[in-house]
């Protein structure tokens, strides 16, 4: 079985700059996240898609940040314009249902410079 | 305001013993904890989980074990291999929503 798919695996940008990230999840899983990971730190959450609705996006920047999963699928978060404190992981990851486990991509190094 | 937290931020076990990695959390609404082993430049990987209406779940030589009148929860692994050597995240989760993390345990398997 594929895991969590994600692209880039890394990406340097200058401050102010826009990017965006790439998600494909485990076939058949309903539960989507987005984690960012900055250094020495846990995930956070960001938003969570339960199909192609947003449950959950209470610590998403949305300012600056946005996400989206067409047709219930692949998701893509983005960030316009970056700033220097967005440097982190970004991590992909999809559950079969809400409240189960969660399986991770191999996630995003993004560098704001 | 840190709802998950691991407070050693690294521990080292001699290969063959028993490691032991703990976790507190302070919200009681919590019904679902999970453990996470991450090795550099991957994403975290899932190890095991455990509800909130049991103490313990065991699977191989790793067991969890949740103490809910203490808010604690600890993972051992019997016994420690040089592949266990990792960052080890406890994660927590409330009915529907997403997990929250703590900060994570650096395990050192040393030979």
């Amino acid at each position: 079985e594929a895991g969590v798919a994600q692209s880039p695996r890394y990406k340097i940008i200058e401050k102010r700059q826009s990017v965006a990230f790439w998600c494909n999840p485990i076939s058949g899983h309903a539960t989507l996240y987005w984690y960012q990971q900055i250094l020495g730190q846990g995930p956070k959450l960001l938003i969570q898609f339960q199909n192609n609705g947003v449950v959950d996006d209470s610590q998403l920047p949305k300012d600056r940040f946005s996400a989206e999963r067409l047709k219930g699928v692949d998701s893509t978060l983005k960030i316009q314009p970056a700033k220097l404190e967005d440097s982190a992981v970004y991590l992909c990851a999809s559950s079969y249902v809400q409240n189960t486990e969660a399986f991770f991509g191999q996630g995003t190094r993004l560098t704001v410079v | 305001d840190q709802q998950v937290k691991q407070n050693s931020p690294s521990l080292s076990v001699q290969e063959g013993r028993i490691s032991i990695l703990n976790c507190d959390y302070t919200n009681s609404m919590f019904d679902y904890f999970l453990w996470y082993k991450k090795y550099p430049a991957e994403g975290p990987t899932f190890l095991i989980s455990i509800s909130s209406i049991k103490d313990k779940n065991e699977d191989g030589r790793f067991t969890v074990f949740l103490n809910k009148s203490a808010k604690h929860l600890s993972l051992h692994i019997v016994p420690s291999q040089p592949g266990d050597s990792a960052v080890y995240f406890c994660a927590a989760s409330r009915g529907a929503d997403g997990l929250t993390f703590g900060k994570g345990t650096h395990l050192i398997i040393q030979p």
